[in-house]
């Protein structure tokens, strides 16, 4: 079975800070990884993702994310906090031997917010 | 806009009373899931289809859920006998058949209050 851990579920940052939002996992076989970002009462909009490849990923809204299996985490960062980020942030896996079933396994969440 | 269509937005409903969501996936995506998000926890896995085949369920869809997806394109969810702890988001995606790596996009999700 697999499963995510995110490391605080409440992250304060300052606008123009350094974003840091971890993420490990559990899994048997190297996952498939994923950070998804939800804004108040809406769906998840996909950040970044890891299939194969090189490790670090680059997303959307300067976001980018590194894998190290080594450490079996996918931390999420971004150089520079707008007050735009402030949303839930989810990281989720997928084992990739399921192939088509291709199910997410989310973390709790960590919730970021950005102060002036 | 193409994207995932989930309705109701929003349902209240009383215990004990049925009540059924639907989701419009993209049109070209043969694959739906359907997930459930309670509060200050991440999305739950609660059953796959691809076309109209309901491939896997999670073991949080108990004998009071059933979903359907017939021929192959909107699907619906349905609660019977809701009870307080089925209040949650209730949220679906869809992709195509490249899976996780391609288009797996989730709609806004409907949440369900159940007074």
């Amino acid at each position: 079975a697999q499963s995510v851990t995110q490391l605080g579920s409440h992250v304060s940052v300052s606008e123009g800070a350094l974003v840091l939002l971890r993420c490990n996992y559990s899994s048997s076989v190297p996952p498939y990884l994923f950070w998804y970002v939800q804004y108040p009462n809406q769906g998840l909009q996909l950040l970044l993702k890891y299939t194969t490849g090189a490790t670090l990923v680059k997303g959307i809204n300067g976001f980018e994310a590194e894998f190290k299996k080594s450490e079996t985490s996918f931390h999420l960062t971004k150089p520079s906090a707008h007050m735009s980020d402030a949303a839930e942030y989810f990281c989720a896996v997928s084992d990739p031997r399921t192939g088509t079933a291709s199910k997410l396994t989310f973390g709790t969440g960590t919730r970021l917010q950005v102060t002036l | 806009d193409t994207g995932v269509s989930q309705n109701p937005r929003h349902k209240i409903t009383k215990r004990g009373q049925n009540v059924t969501f639907r989701c419009d996936p993209i049109s070209e995506h043969n694959r739906l899931y359907w997930y459930r998000q309670t509060l200050g926890q991440g999305p739950e896995f609660l059953t796959y289809f691809q076309n109209e085949a309901q491939l896997e369920k999670s073991r949080l869809l108990s004998d009071r859920f059933s979903a359907e997806r017939p021929k192959g394109s909107f699907s619906t969810l349905e609660i019977q006998r809701t009870e307080q702890g089925d209040s949650a988001m209730y949220l679906c995606a869809s992709s195509d058949r490249g899976g996780l790596g391609y288009g797996y996009t989730f709609g806004s999700g409907t949440r369900l209050t159940v007074v």
